[in-house]
C-alpha cells in the first residue's frame, strides 16, 4: 500500500545534538512538507519541498535543515540552533500544483530533547 | 496573507447531541479549505474538502461543512455524535502555489 513512512516514532536526544528524522513517501507525490505540532499551535510549517533539489523555508525554519536528492525522501535535521526542539513532528506530501491538492500525512516523530 | 482562527479550543458534548466546530479565515483571493481529524498520536487524515462549486461538502462518516464567502467561515458540523468522534480537528486553507495554513485545532471530547 502506498503511504508515507516516519521514522522513528520517539526519538531522544541530548541537549545540543544534532538529529536527523526520516521522511519516506511511495506515493510518487512531487511535493513534501514538514510540520512541527505544539500543545495548542496547531501544525506550524516548518520546510517544503515542490521538486527534487528544491526547497522552500516555512513559517519556523529557523534552526531546522533539509535536503531533498530523492523524489520518495525529505528528511529533516533538527540542529543544536534550534532552542526548543521538543515536539512531534509531521510529514506530510501531496500532487504538486495549484492548490486544493489533499496532504497525506505520516504518522509522526515524537522528538524529546534532554 | 492567509490565516485561520478556530474559535473554540475545546468542545465537549454528549454522546447523540449535534455538535459545530468553528472556523473562520483570511485571505485576499480565493482559497480552499479543508478539514482535518487527528486521532492521539498519529498523524493527521482529511476529512473533507471544499474547492469550489456547492458550499456544502460532506465526509463519509456523517460530518459536514459549509463554506460561507461574506462571512469568511467554513464551519464543521455533525448531527450526531459519537464516541468515536473523540479527536482533534483542524481546519486549513490554501491557494494556488501555497503550502496549507493550519488553526490551532478543536479538541471534541464526547462523553456517554
Amino acid at each position: 500500500d502506498g503511504g508515507i513512512t516516519q521514522s522513528p516514532k520517539y526519538l531522544f536526544r541530548k541537549e545540543g545534538q544534532n538529529v536527523t528524522l526520516s521522511c519516506e513517501q511511495n506515493l510518487n507525490h512531487d511535493a513534501m512538507y514538514w510540520y512541527r505540532q505544539d500543545p495548542g499551535q496547531g501544525l506550524r510549517l516548518i520546510y517544503y519541498s515542490q521538486i527534487v533539489n528544491d526547497f522552500q523555508k516555512g513559517d519556523i525554519a529557523e534552526g531546522y535543515s533539509v535536503s531533498r536528492e530523492k523524489k520518495e525522501s525529505f528528511p529533516l535535521t533538527v540542529t543544536s540552533a534550534q532552542k526548543n526542539p521538543t515536539a512531534f513532528y509531521l510529514c506530510a506530501s501531496s500532487i504538486a500544483g495549484t492548490g486544493g491538492r489533499g496532504y497525506t500525512f505520516g504518522s509522526g516523530t515524537r522528538l524529546t530533547v534532554v | 496573507a492567509q490565516s485561520v482562527t478556530q474559535l473554540d479550543s475545546q468542545v465537549p458534548v454528549f454522546e447523540e447531541a449535534p455538535v459545530e466546530l468553528r472556523c473562520n479565515y483570511s485571505s485576499s483571493v480565493s482559497v480552499y479549505l479543508f478539514w482535518y481529524v487527528q486521532y492521539p498520536n498519529q498523524g493527521l487524515q482529511l476529512l473533507l474538502k471544499y474547492l469550489s462549486g456547492s458550499t456544502l461538502v460532506e465526509s463519509i462518516n456523517g460530518f459536514e461543512a459549509e463554506f460561507n464567502k461574506s462571512q469568511t467561515s467554513f464551519h464543521l458540523r455533525k448531527p450526531s455524535v459519537h464516541i468515536s468522534d473523540t479527536a482533534e480537528y483542524f481546519c486549513a486553507v490554501n491557494q494556488a502555489g501555497t503550502a496549507l495554513i493550519f488553526g490551532k485545532g478543536t479538541t471534541l471530547s464526547v462523553s456517554s
